[in-house]
């Protein structure tokens, strides 16, 4: 059974500051996707990785991939409190279908 | 507009009623998808469809029963709702080709707005 862990749950930063959410999962998998959610708002996609040390970038944030390590992080740098959501990581369970399995998210909160 | 829409938003209902939660997407994706949100336990399969006709349990489809006879809706029924049930519901849908053409197979699940259920 996949299991996909993120640490830390929860996240408190100041805005200017540089960290990290990483993303653990238990067995082989190709395809790794980052999602942020607003409270009470639906999820929206960031990223999808599917290579060993594939890397995305998007404005303040990178995410990057480790299948060997079956590690993703994403990066924040500079953080602004427009970043203050949950980020959730979330892997493909099967090769052949579309499932997907998610980790508890990270509630990240960016303090002026 | 083109997306995906659940209906109703919110809803409150008592314990053994059933409840029926609507999905609809305009995109003819193959895949849909529900999930549950609890605190401290991210989002959780309910149950999954890759096409019309074709449904399969996730994680915790104890409860619930879909459908899915158009590739457009893919409803979610709780038969006889329990308190243990209370929970925001999503629907996704996704697909292995970008409109484009050009990507195949890592296209992202695009998930609706939510259902917020209260079962008293």
């Amino acid at each position: 059974e996949l299991k996909v862990e993120q640490n830390p749950l929860f996240l408190s930063m100041q805005e200017g500051k540089n960290y990290t959410i990483y993303c653990n999962y238990s067995t082989t998998s190709d395809r790794l996707y980052w999602y942020r959610q607003d409270p009470g708002k639906s999820l929206e996609s960031l990223f999808v990785l599917l290579s060993n040390g594939a890397v995305k970038q998007e404005g303040r944030l990178m995410a990057s991939l480790d299948t060997k390590a079956r590690l993703s992080t994403l990066h924040i740098t500079a953080a602004v409190h427009d970043l203050s959501a949950t980020y959730f990581c979330a892997v493909r369970t099967n090769f052949g279908n579309e499932k997907l399995t998610f980790g508890t998210g990270t509630r990240l909160t960016i303090i002026p | 507009d083109a997306g995906i829409t659940q209906s109703p938003r919110y809803k409150i209902t008592e314990t053994g009623r059933q409840v029926t939660l609507m999905c609809h997407q305009t995109w003819s994706h193959s895949y849909m998808f529900w999930y549950r949100q609890d605190l401290g336990h991210g989002l959780r399969l309910i149950y999954y469809s890759a096409a019309a006709d074709i449904t399969d349990k996730g994680e915790v489809p104890d409860g619930y029963v879909v459908s899915r006879s158009k590739t457009e809706n893919f409803p979610l029924t709780l038969e006889s709702a329990t308190r243990s049930q209370t929970s925001v519901y999503f629907c996704a849908s996704s697909d292995l080709y970008a409109t484009t053409g050009k990507i195949f197979g890592n296209q992202p699940q695009h998930f609706g707005d939510g259902t917020r259920l209260s079962i008293l």
